[in-house]
């Protein structure tokens, strides 16, 4: 089975400021691993997936992560931060294994921008 | 933006009563996914459906059951509400690409319904 630990529920950064959301994913079979965002009242969007290939994966409003397998990692991250990024962010994981296309998700983070 | 709604938005509702709370898709995905969001537990996995009328639990399926009788329409009851499942319940959907030689399901991902907010009193 598979697991999905979201480091800090609660991240604060400085408009500007590197944004970095720490996820970390157990599995016995190499991953599939997703990132989520949730604005308030709303649904989760996907903001960027790895599935094979290329290990740095960029998404939607200027995010990217990295697959980095021998740490068993997939962080966050974004150059400078926007006040339209405050939300809350989750982690999630599924394997070719997974049947029906379930996902494990993380405990979400939630990202504050400070002007 | 996938076609999913969900209806109510909004209910709240005594304890030991019935609910019923709807996922309607236009996307026709065949799989679809109820989960219950707490804070704290991130997003927990109460049922899902691999086709009409197929049907499985997830891990906190308690209290819980569903049912598929169209492609389009996937619904969550709780036979008898209690406080503890004030939550917010989101229904998502998906849809399997084979790869090669494999019958399960491939990596694309899961689609967002905007969720339905329970109050129980």
């Amino acid at each position: 089975a598979q697991s999905v630990t979201q480091l800090g529920s609660h991240v604060s950064v400085s408009e500007g400021a590197l944004v970095l959301l720490r996820c970390n994913y157990s599995s016995s079979v190499p991953p599939y691993l997703f990132w989520y965002v949730q604005y308030p009242n709303q649904g989760l969007q996907l903001l960027l997936k790895y599935t094979t290939g290329a290990t740095l994966v960029k998404g939607i409003n200027g995010f990217e992560a990295e697959f980095k397998k021998s740490e068993t990692s997939f962080h966050l991250t974004k150059p400078s931060a926007h006040m339209s990024d405050a939300a809350e962010y989750f982690c999630a994981v599924r394997t070719v294994l997974t049947s029906y296309g379930k996902l494990t998700f993380g405990q979400g983070t939630i990202l504050t921008v400070h002007p | 933006d996938a076609g999913i709604t969900q209806s109510p938005r909004h209910k709240v509702t005594e304890t030991g009563t019935p609910v019923t709370l709807r996922c309607h898709q236009t996307e026709n995905h065949r799989y679809m996914y109820w989960y219950r969001q707490d804070p704290g537990h991130g997003l927990r996995l109460i049922h899902y459906s691999y086709g009409v009328k197929d049907t499985d639990k997830g891990e906190v399926s308690d209290g819980y059951s569903v049912s598929r009788s169209k492609t389009e329409d996937f619904l969550l009851t709780l036979e008898s509400a209690t406080s503890s499942q004030t939550s917010v319940y989101f229904c998502a959907i998906s849809d399997p690409k084979m790869r090669t030689g494999s019958l399960l399901g491939g990596y694309n991902e899961q689609f967002f319904g905007p969720g339905t907010r329970l109050t129980v009193l």
